[in-house]
């Protein structure tokens, strides 16, 4: 089933820009994370972030959680033309709990 | 590089052949994952191994066989395809018994069935 939502689906920003995109889940986690996907390539992880932490940091990117609204928000600040790509957010992965994907926001940063 | 090497990168196929896809992990984890991701949909899980066993079969058709020789390397065997198969293939691996949770996913396999 799935659990992640990624809004909105599409975003396109010129570069330099700040680029904000939300996730939205059902039930409760212990994480979220978050992987950005070139065009037809593999999906790569970005940042990892826990359901007793409400903010964090990774170079231009900055992560919040909040679990009351079951919500999570990837920030990716000074935007780049190389930042174009697909976006997920993802759920489970504890154990034998498998990832559950969202179905993305694809953001174009227009040089 | 993410330690995850997919091969072939593209394949076409007919419905009546039999083809395999290979996923190799040079990072040590425990746990591989095939997925199906296709236009406009989620990224769908199929299988699941721990330690060359399958913890997870998502449903999938029995067109689509895995088989995970060693921690190291996932198989998905592939016959009689429809073309609504034709998506891209991405393996991925992770080490959840060490408490990490990011998974490491492969380039994928360009499947188109004609």
């Amino acid at each position: 089933s799935q659990q992640g939502e990624e809004d909105p689906q599409a975003l396109s920003i010129q570069e330099g820009e700040n680029a904000t995109m939300n996730c939205s889940y059902k039930t409760s986690i212990n994480n979220l994370q978050w992987y950005r996907q070139n065009s037809g390539r593999g999906l790569v992880h970005l940042i990892l972030i826990r359901s007793n932490e409400r903010e964090k940091h990774s170079g231009r990117l900055r992560v919040t959680l909040d679990t009351s609204k079951k919500s999570s928000s990837l920030l990716i600040t000074a935007s780049r033309a190389a930042d174009t790509a697909s976006y997920f957010c993802a759920t489970g992965g504890e154990g034998n709990t498998p990832l559950v994907f969202g179905k993305g926001t694809r953001l174009s940063v227009i040089a | 590089e993410t330690g995850v090497t997919q091969t072939p990168r593209h394949l076409v196929m007919g419905m009546t052949n039999k083809k395999s896809l290979k996923c190799e992990q040079h990072l040590g984890h425990n746990a591989m994952y095939w997925y199906k991701q296709s236009a406009k949909k989620p990224l769908e899980l199929m299988f699941v191994y721990n330690f060359k066993e399958q913890t997870e079969n998502n449903s999938v058709p029995s067109r689509f066989s895995p088989e995970c020789p060693n921690s190291s390397h996932l198989f998905l065997h592939l016959h009689t395809l429809q073309p609504e198969d034709s998506a891209l293939y991405l393996c991925a691996s992770s080490h959840p018994t060490s408490g990490s949770y990011e998974q490491y996913f492969g380039p994928g396999t360009r499947l188109t069935v004609t």
